[in-house]
């Protein structure tokens, strides 16, 4: 079963603009986890915010994660093209799960030069 | 350092038919996650394997099944194939202290069941 729901499904945007993503989760976590997916390829991790924190940067990303609303959003400034992937949030759960991380459907990010 | 490499890449059964899957992880990692990836979906997590044990599983049935090799390379069997197992099979690596923290993937099998 899906723990994290993505918003949008679809996104597409010109190089250069801003991308924002969300993502909606239902149970405890002890963190959550951003994933970038090439065309069918494999999942590369991008950032991991714990449940202690709020807001996280690295690079051009920037993670935001709100314990209360149990939601977390994606910001992707300045997008380029080679920024078109799907990507997912993961949840790492706590207690009895603890092992594995739970994968939302993702949005599908397109970046038009 | 070689990161997590799968194979075959690409596969095509036939209903009923049997499949292996190998993977091997990343250096240093002694953790190995399994995950199915149908099409537009996220990936769902199929088992994990430390010591040579599946540790954790998850909602698949019995026909599927792994292994865990002393060198930590792992082997996801599917058994009696139906159309449904049609997806990309993704292996990902962790080390055991921090198996929900950050993952490194392979690139996958894509598996085709006709």
């Amino acid at each position: 079963s899906q723990q994290g729901e993505e918003d949008p499904q679809a996104l597409s945007i010109q190089e250069g603009e801003n991308a924002t993503m969300n993502c909606s989760y239902k149970t405890s976590i002890n963190n959550l986890q951003w994933y970038r997916q090439n065309s069918g390829r494999g999942l590369v991790h991008l950032i991991l915010i714990r449940s202690n924190e709020r807001e996280k940067h690295s690079g051009r990303l920037r993670v935001t994660l709100d314990t209360s609303k149990k939601s977390s959003s994606l910001l992707i400034t300045a997008s380029r093209a080679a920024d078109t992937a799907s990507y997912f949030c993961a949840t790492g759960l706590n207690g009895g799960s603890q092992g594995n991380l739970i994968f939302g459907k993702g949005t599908k990010l397109s970046v038009k030069p | 350092d070689a990161g997590v490499t799968q194979s075959p890449t690409h596969l095509i059964k036939t209903r009923g038919q049997q499949v292996t899957l190998r993977c091997s992880p990343k250096s240093g990692h002694d953790t190995v996650s399994w995950y199915q990836q149908a099409l537009g979906q996220g990936p769902q997590f199929i088992f994990q394997y430390y010591e040579e044990e599946e540790r954790q599983r998850g909602n698949f049935p019995d026909r599927f099944s792994g292994h865990q090799f002393p060198n930590y390379s792992s082997e996801l069997n599917v058994n009696a194939l139906l159309l449904g197992d049609s997806a990309l099979y993704l292996c990902a690596s962790s080390v055991s202290l921090a198996t929900n923290e950050k993952l490194f993937f392979g690139s996958g099998t894509q598996l085709s069941v006709l």
